[in-house]
């Protein structure tokens, strides 16, 4: 059974780095079949989808053009997890953060999520 | 504004059949697949269907989904008030801005 277990701080200050850690058990941040997720829920934007990073020989990330500039999506291979950080945090930026796994077995489809982490920028 | 069209709430008794649509557009669910996400209060969402009409293994065939061009529509027949909830569509989108887009969410209430 897959599980995703979030950690990183709660509140952030503004102009400062958000910093997120999702760790996984029962799969492997360096599987060739799995993408790894970053996804953001606010009541004013819904539901966003921020970016991802996956394995298929080489490693590879894609971002969501509107945090482009200020996102990174990292894997830590000795840990078995990954990283979230967003640099340059708003007001805008509160929000409650999940990792979420894209397995081959579902394509497209966010099959296993992680508990979520609330974050509040302040200013 | 999501991208992705949903009522913001829809509502049944226990037993009834609802129906949840999502529209969207060529880009997204014109050329992709739909998948449908439920969100009890203070839960992480949770993956419905996915692939437009298929159930993740422990979801009750009480729920099933259908797409048609630019449209998709979630069904929860033989309504049950822990059907309470919010319920996403959401779907892989072609633009090269973002990549996956979801609806607003609708509020489903069993009165």
């Amino acid at each position: 059974q897959v599980q995703l277990q979030q950690s990183g701080p709660g509140l952030v200050k503004a102009s400062q780095t958000l910093s997120l850690t999702c760790a996984i058990s029962g799969d492997s941040v360096s599987s060739n079949s799995a993408a790894w997720n970053w996804i953001r829920q606010s009541p004013s934007r819904g539901l966003q989808w921020l970016g991802r990073t996956y394995y298929k020989s080489n490693w590879y990330n894609d971002y969501a053009v509107s945090v482009k500039s200020r996102i990174s999506i990292n894997p830590d291979t000795s840990k078995n997890q990954v990283s979230l950080q967003l640099n340059s945090v708003t007001p805008q930026d509160t929000a409650v953060y999940y990792c979420a796994r894209v397995s081959d077995t579902k394509p497209d489809a966010f099959d296993v999520w992680g508990q979520g982490t609330m974050v509040i920028v302040s200013s | 504004q999501s991208v992705l069209t949903q009522p913001r709430s829809a509502s049944g008794t226990p037993g009834q059949r609802v129906t949840i649509s999502c529209s969207g557009s060529t880009s997204d669910i014109g050329s992709n697949s739909v998948h449908w996400y439920q969100q009890l209060p203070g839960t992480a969402p949770k993956l419905l269907i996915y692939s437009n009409s298929q159930r993740p293994s422990g979801v009750p065939d009480r729920f099933s989904g259908s797409k048609s061009g630019t449209s998709a529509s979630l069904a929860i027949s033989g309504l049950q008030s822990e059907d309470e909830a919010d319920y996403y569509c959401a779907a892989w989108d072609d633009s090269l801005n973002v990549h996956w887009v979801f609806g607003g969410g609708t509020k489903l209430t069993v009165l």
